[in-house]
């Protein structure tokens, strides 16, 4: 079965620190999807990747980057975290193979910042 | 811009009172139109996917339906546990862009 897991589903931090969230999918799929989903603005697109080393821009990218080391692992990096970026953070894969299939998410961390 | 937008925000039924809801979006190059359904501290779950006018996916309680511009999720006789927020999101080639959803409640 289709599986995307997110290290935390809730994590805490202050501001001014560098906040990892990490990503892993076992579906083999070449791209992967960072997503922050607030109340009232449905979900939207911080970045991308397609392959390994590979990322784009999504929506709205500052304030963050990616890291994708590795096809199964796609990390999400808040170089010094804010307030405004206290949200769910979604991850998805799809497959490149079958780019109009449904993407995959996990179940999201709710990340806090004081 | 791409742009998807659902209405109602949010829908109180009664257990049994058959509802749809509407997804509009940007017709110009679109490939696909998903429904996924979002259980509260939980990821989207996948539901349909819909490719051309006319075309129908059933599921249970759930059948979604495309038109030229549009798309609904039409509810039948539904039961307490079909209360989630349901997404709709239209796929341009390279991203899906997500409307911001209908908090659905289904009262007993």
């Amino acid at each position: 079965d289709v599986k995307v897991t997110q290290s935390s589903r809730y994590l805490v931090k202050r501001t001014g620190e560098k906040v990892f969230l990490e990503c892993v999918q076992d579906m083999d799929h070449e791209n992967m999807f960072w997503y922050r989903q607030d109340p009232g603005l449905g979900l939207r697109l911080i970045y991308f990747s397609y392959d390994v080393k590979m990322k784009e821009k999504g929506d709205i990218p500052e304030g963050y980057s990616v890291s994708r080391e590795k096809k199964e692992r796609f990390s999400l990096i808040l170089e010094s975290a804010s307030t405004n970026q206290t949200s769910m953070y979604l991850c998805a894969s799809s497959s490149v193979d079958k780019p109009d299939q449904p993407q995959h998410f996990g179940d999201g961390t709710r990340l806090s910042i004081l | 811009e791409d742009q998807v937008t659902q209405s109602p925000e949010a829908l109180r039924l009664q257990e049994g009172e058959s509802s749809s809801l509407n997804c509009s979006y940007t017709v110009s190059g679109l490939r696909g139109l998903f429904w996924y359904r979002q259980d509260p501290g939980k990821g989207p779950e996948f539901l349909f996917t819909l490719y051309s006018a006319g075309e129908e996916k059933e599921k249970e309680r759930l059948k979604a339906t495309l038109t030229k511009k549009e798309s609904f999720l039409h509810i039948t006789a539904p039961k307490p546990e079909d209360s989630a927020t349901y997404l709709c999101a239209g796929y341009y080639g390279q991203n899906f862009v997500f409307g911001p959803g209908t908090r659905l409640s289904v009262l007993p």
